[in-house]
């Protein structure tokens, strides 16, 4: 079955310890992407990577990073987690940069 | 920078009723146009896309939007109304030559029996 998953789904810290978020797809797709929805914003674009080795910032990119070792996996890294990422995170791969396929997300709570 | 704006953020309508969707899209460039839709604790799911063929786009579960480029308006529609079209609805936006994407801020669709 084509998808896209995401680990964990659920995550409770506390500011400052570092944490990752893993992201895989099976489709072979080479865009992948990060978002983080909030009430009243709809979804914010993080980083995206267009392919291996290629990562460039969204419109929030502060306080994150990413990485693309490999086609399939495109992990979210928060290296000092704050209170205001707090979020519900979205990760999505595309073929053609048009459709996006989204993982189920995961909500991230940091105390 | 784009930016996609959804008129209200709450919307409800009567099981069988006319569901309209506002969408309206800021862009110097002609666009690519999204609907998602997101069910309670899922992630998001296509509904229809605009790529520059056919103005008005038809979707699944009986959704369609249209493109009017001179009222940079993207309205996502569905003649009549069923319960489990309850769900939050997510205009989003791409340009052809930007790897970003815009969405925004949602619509609750309500659904009154």
């Amino acid at each position: 079955e084509a998808q896209v998953t995401q680990n964990p789904r659920y995550l409770i810290t506390v500011t400052g310890k570092k944490l990752t978020v893993t992201c895989s797809q099976n489709m072979n797709h080479e865009y992948m992407s990060w978002y983080r929805q909030d009430p009243g914003l709809g979804l914010r674009q993080i980083y995206y990577s267009m392919n291996v080795e290629v990562t460039d910032k969204g419109d929030v990119p502060e306080g994150y990073k990413v990485s693309r070792k490999e086609k399939r996996n495109f992990p979210l890294i928060l290296e000092s987690p704050s209170p205001n990422q707090t979020s519900l995170y979205f990760c999505a791969s595309s073929d053609s940069q048009e459709t996006q396929y989204f993982g189920p997300g995961t909500r991230l709570l940091v105390l | 920078a784009q930016s996609v704006t959804q008129l209200g953020s709450h919307v409800s309508v009567s099981e069988g009723a006319l569901v309209l969707l506002r969408c309206n899209y800021s862009s110097s460039v002609p666009p690519y146009l999204f609907w998602y839709v997101q069910y309670p604790n899922q992630g998001l799911q296509l509904l229809l896309k605009y790529t520059s063929a056919a103005t008005l786009v038809k979707g699944i579960n009986g959704f369609e939007a249209e493109f009017k480029k001179s009222e940079t308006s993207f309205h996502l529609t569905k003649p009549s109304a069923h319960m489990s079209d309850a769900a939050e609805y997510f205009c989003a936006v791409k340009g052809y030559n930007f790897n970003k994407f815009y969405f925004g801020s949602g619509t609750k669709l309500n659904v009154k029996p």
